[in-house]
């Protein structure tokens, strides 16, 4: 099992409904990712906290916030979502910045939330 | 824009059978290549990772080349499993930029039959 932990694994809301997605990751990372998975999509990379910078793809909607209180913790807010907002959401974590050994060249994903929009 | 695609999309073979994966990319300015291995509604597990200097990493049964050139890697998997059934995803990091520019391809997924 991975250090990067999610919660809910799934999650069943209605459109007028407001939650958050939670990861956590164990690993001493500076980078901390979320990722969109659709069914037969390439993943789709929403936002991105290094080094306590945020960057964000600028084609994700409003309706999805992230927050990132510390470098071990990443939340997605998610209000007023549409049913084509369903799909696997994916958190990930990595060591930037090319300091030394504790760069990693590889990114290390949670298990996913699987959430369905009615 | 680096556009990554990955044939076949589905493949079903017999147990035992040595098998290739191929991915492509239209970028060949690759800083790496990795392949992962994703198993139905969970996250993505790394397999192998190549950097661009490098031509093929190996694990176990797994082999993983890279021809930078011809913008082309492939995932031979030796004497599969049951086990291996999973979708394999590849992903290219580019030269020039971190994470936020990775980008992958939509998956081959794999059923090896007992």
């Amino acid at each position: 099992e991975t250090g990067v932990t999610q919660t809910p694994r799934h999650l069943v809301m209605g459109m007028t409904n407001k939650k958050s997605l939670k990861c956590e990751q164990h690993l001493g990372h500076n980078a901390m990712y979320w990722y969109k998975q659709s069914a037969k999509k390439p993943l789709e990379l929403m936002f991105v906290y290094s080094l306590e910078e945020r960057v964000e793809n600028n084609s994700v909607p409003s309706r999805f916030s992230p927050e990132c209180p510390n470098s071990s913790h990443l939340f997605l807010h998610l209000h007023t979502l549409q049913p084509e907002d369903s799909a696997l959401y994916l958190c990930a974590s990595s060591q930037e910045g090319g300091r030394g050994d504790r760069r990693t060249d590889t990114q290390y994903f949670g298990p996913g939330t699987r959430l369905t929009v009615l | 824009k680096q556009e990554v695609t990955q044939i076949p999309a589905a493949l079903s073979v017999p147990e035992g059978e040595n098998l290739v994966l191929n991915c492509s990319f239209t970028d060949s300015a690759i800083y790496n290549l990795q392949w992962f291995r994703q198993d139905p509604g969970k996250g993505l597990t790394s397999l192998l990772l190549i950097q661009s200097s490098q031509r093929e990493q190996t694990s176990g049964r797994l082999n993983a080349s890279l021809d930078k050139s011809s913008g082309r890697s492939t995932l031979y998997i030796a004497a599969s499993q049951p086990g291996d059934s999973a979708t394999y995803l590849c992903a290219v990091r580019p030269g020039s930029g971190g994470y936020q520019k990775v980008t992958f391809g939509i998956g081959t997924k794999l059923q090896v039959i007992p």
